[in-house]
């Protein structure tokens, strides 16, 4: 069965660092998201893209994070300056395309931020 | 603001037992409504999902849920839970006119003991 891949599974990085994710969707689907899921809460949203194209960014915290999927396969999310405050798991979602779809997820980056 | 919540944060049942966890949402126009499931050690996966149509849906390993639109929920069951079962669930709502976005409930933690 495909799944979505994402690299790394943990990371751990000093405040002030870059930090890069990097995710590959089930092949065939146009429309990949990026969540953010803190301990004890459910994902929240930061962006999600139809094939290469920003659909919602509306929740990403444009100062320090930024996204790209730009063949609209694999996407890459970054964050420059790294706070203690983003410490959570970042989940990478794929679906066929749009809101009829399934989101099929990642098993997820884990980021500590020291 | 467009919010789910989930009424439980952490249930402990013994096999057997019948299980029901609430979900609410508030959001005043169509939604699709989904119950996603997170094993141990598992990155999430669908439960089931509700577009239109019959509002009580079954989903994989027994578990069903039941749209109520005049009170805004979307509760799951299970007559008879399994040790199996132990796992978070998530209720997430997609609000019609919001692309693919889904907004996530804070996840009830389901242990059940043999």
């Amino acid at each position: 069965e495909a799944e979505v891949a994402q690299s790394p599974r943990y990371k751990i990085t000093e405040k002030s660092q870059a930090v890069a994710f990097w995710c590959d969707p089930i092949s065939g689907h146009a429309t990949l998201y990026w969540y953010r899921q803190i301990l004890g809460q459910g994902p929240e949203l930061l962006v999600q893209f139809q094939d290469e194209s920003v659909v919602d960014d509306s929740q990403l915290p444009k100062d320090r994070f930024s996204a790209e999927r730009l063949k609209g396969v694999d996407s890459t999310l970054k964050i420059q300056p790294a706070e203690l405050g983003d410490s959570a798991m970042y989940l990478c979602a794929s679906s066929l395309s749009g809101s009829s779809y399934e989101q099929y997820f990642g098993p997820g980056t884990r980021l500590t931020v020291t | 603001a467009q919010s789910v919540s989930q009424h439980n944060h952490h249930v402990i049942l013994s096999e057997a037992a019948s299980l029901e966890l609430g979900c609410n949402y508030s959001y005043g126009g169509t939604v699709n409504l989904f119950w996603y499931v997170q094993y141990p050690g598992q990155h999430l996966q669908l439960l089931l999902k509700y577009f239109s149509g019959d509002p009580l849906v079954k989903g994989i390993k027994g578990f069903e849920a039941e749209f109520i639109k005049s009170k805004f929920s979307f509760n799951l069951r299970k007559p008879s839970v399994q040790w199996s079962d132990t796992a978070e669930y998530f209720c997430a709502v997609n609000p019609y006119n919001q692309g693919g976005k889904l907004i996530f409930g804070q996840g009830t933690e389901l242990s059940v003991k043999p």
